[in-house]
């Protein structure tokens, strides 16, 4: 089954203690890229990645880090999390991008 | 900077009938793609429809369709014979061409989203 996996689905942290949302997609798509959905603001993309090795930040990259070493993988990473990055977060893939992103089921993280 | 304005946060529509939700978009792109996205309460994001600005057709799919009015930077999304599994959060996004302005890795500009509820 084609699909975008990230892990884990729900992440209960406390502040300072890093930590790394994975997501891993099996379809061979070219683009990746992360968001995260607040209320009252949609979702929002943190960073994207248009091929192995080649990420650029999106519209909130602070607090965040992500690699593409490997074309299926695409990790997030929060080196020191603060309560202002509890959210939800999506990993998205795609082909070429313009015909729609195939989203992850999201995962819940909350920092205290 | 493109923006994408949902001016209904609530809605709710009888079963098999017809509900219209609104999305407008700001952008001086020529060329760019629109999209609307359902996330139901099991919080997964479906796309539901696509539409490509250079195509004056409006695009459908099933009972989802789309009226596209370029000029007036409008997007509504129109579901038909509503059904208890529509109820759920929908969201229009914004596009930009690849190949126009670079940068965001066609990034997906979305709006605050409308959240339908479909009732007995």
């Amino acid at each position: 089954e084609a699909q975008v996996t990230q892990n884990p689905r729900y992440l209960i942290t406390v502040t300072g203690k890093k930590l790394t949302v994975t997501c891993s997609q099996n379809m061979n798509h070219e683009y990746m890229s992360w968001y995260r959905q607040d209320p009252g603001l949609g979702l929002r993309q943190i960073y994207y990645s248009m091929n192995v090795e080649v990420t650029d930040k999106g519209d909130v990259p602070e607090g965040y880090k992500v690699s593409r070493k490997e074309k299926r993988n695409f990790p997030l990473i929060l080196e020191s999390p603060s309560p202002n990055q509890t959210s939800l977060y999506f990993c998205a893939s795609s082909w070429t991008g313009d015909d729609g992103y195939t989203f992850g089921s999201g995962t819940r993280l909350t920092v205290v | 900077a493109q923006t994408v304005t949902q001016s209904q946060p609530e809605m709710s529509v009888q079963e098999a009938e017809t509900v219209t939700l609104s999305c407008t978009y700001d952008t001086s792109e020529s060329n760019y793609y629109l999209f609307w996205y359902k996330q139901p309460p099991s919080r997964q994001m479906i796309l539901v429809i696509r539409q490509e600005a250079y195509k004056q057709q409006n695009a459908t799919e099933n009972r989802f369709s789309v009226n596209f009015q370029k000029a007036a930077k409008s997007f509504s999304l129109k579901i038909s014979d509503s059904q208890l599994g529509d109820t759920a959060m929908y969201f229009c996004a914004f596009m930009k061409l690849k190949g126009g302005v670079t940068g965001g890795g066609n990034k997906l500009t979305f709006g605050t989203g409308t959240q339908l509820k479909v009732e007995l």
